[in-house]
């Protein structure tokens, strides 16, 4: 079955510094791939995402990269801020058969930024 | 409001109680799915639903039931509460790639 596997946390970074968190997957066929961040007390918010290999998710800073041949799809950021304090959870997407458009989910990766 | 919205917020019952968890849309969306969220775990998927009257089993469905008679509504009901079930919830529905979460519900089974 579909998994997925993020780095794992806490992430405390000083404000201005280069984050990136990783996160890897395993499926069968060409899934699409998401990031989603969750602030403190909220529900879960789309970042960004790619529905194919070498697309390039990007938004408010965050970009991430579809990498088939490494699985992976990793976030980064290169300068973070105080306010992009919150958990950031990756998800993919499976193809085709009973998916349903069903999201499969990292555990999650807590990220502090101090001042 | 437009958008998802969850009741109650928070709630805390009973080992062996019935509960209810409600969740509405204003968007019409056909897809809504349940979710639980605890640590070390992300999301996992409970149950989802692809239009009205029609309802699927998702990665923990175990405890729970759910239905869906009007598309904006999708209520999960735990039938007999256990403290294994104490997590925050999150209803979501999907259109085209992106799926839109409430802002959960926060249940502590005692």
């Amino acid at each position: 079955g579909n998994s997925v596997t993020q780095m794992e946390g806490p992430v405390t970074l000083s404000e201005e510094a280069f984050l990136t968190i990783n996160c890897t997957y395993t499926a069968t066929g060409y899934p699409s791939l998401f990031w989603y961040v969750q602030y403190p007390g909220e529900g879960l918010q789309l970042l960004l995402k790619a529905t194919k290999a070498d697309d390039k998710g990007s938004n408010k800073g965050f970009e991430a990269t579809y990498r088939k041949e490494t699985t992976s799809f990793h976030l980064e950021k290169g300068s973070v801020q105080v306010s992009d304090s919150a958990v950031y959870f990756c998800a993919l997407r499976g193809t085709g058969g009973t998916s349903y458009g069903k999201l499969t989910f990292g555990q999650g990766t807590i990220l502090t930024v101090h001042p | 409001d437009a958008g998802i919205t969850q009741s109650p917020r928070y709630k805390i019952t009973e080992t062996g109680r019935q509960v209810t968890l409600m969740c509405h849309q204003t968007w019409s969306h056909s897809y809504m799915f349940w979710y639980r969220q605890d640590l070390g775990h992300g999301l996992r998927l409970i149950y989802y639903s692809a239009a009205a009257d029609i309802t699927d089993k998702g990665e923990v469905p175990d405890g729970y039931v759910v239905s869906r008679s009007k598309t904006e509504n999708f209520p999960l009901t735990l039938e007999s509460a256990t403290r294994s079930q104490t997590s925050v919830y999150f209803c979501a529905s999907r259109h085209t790639d992106e799926q839109f979460f409430g802002p959960g519900t926060r249940l502590t089974v005692l």
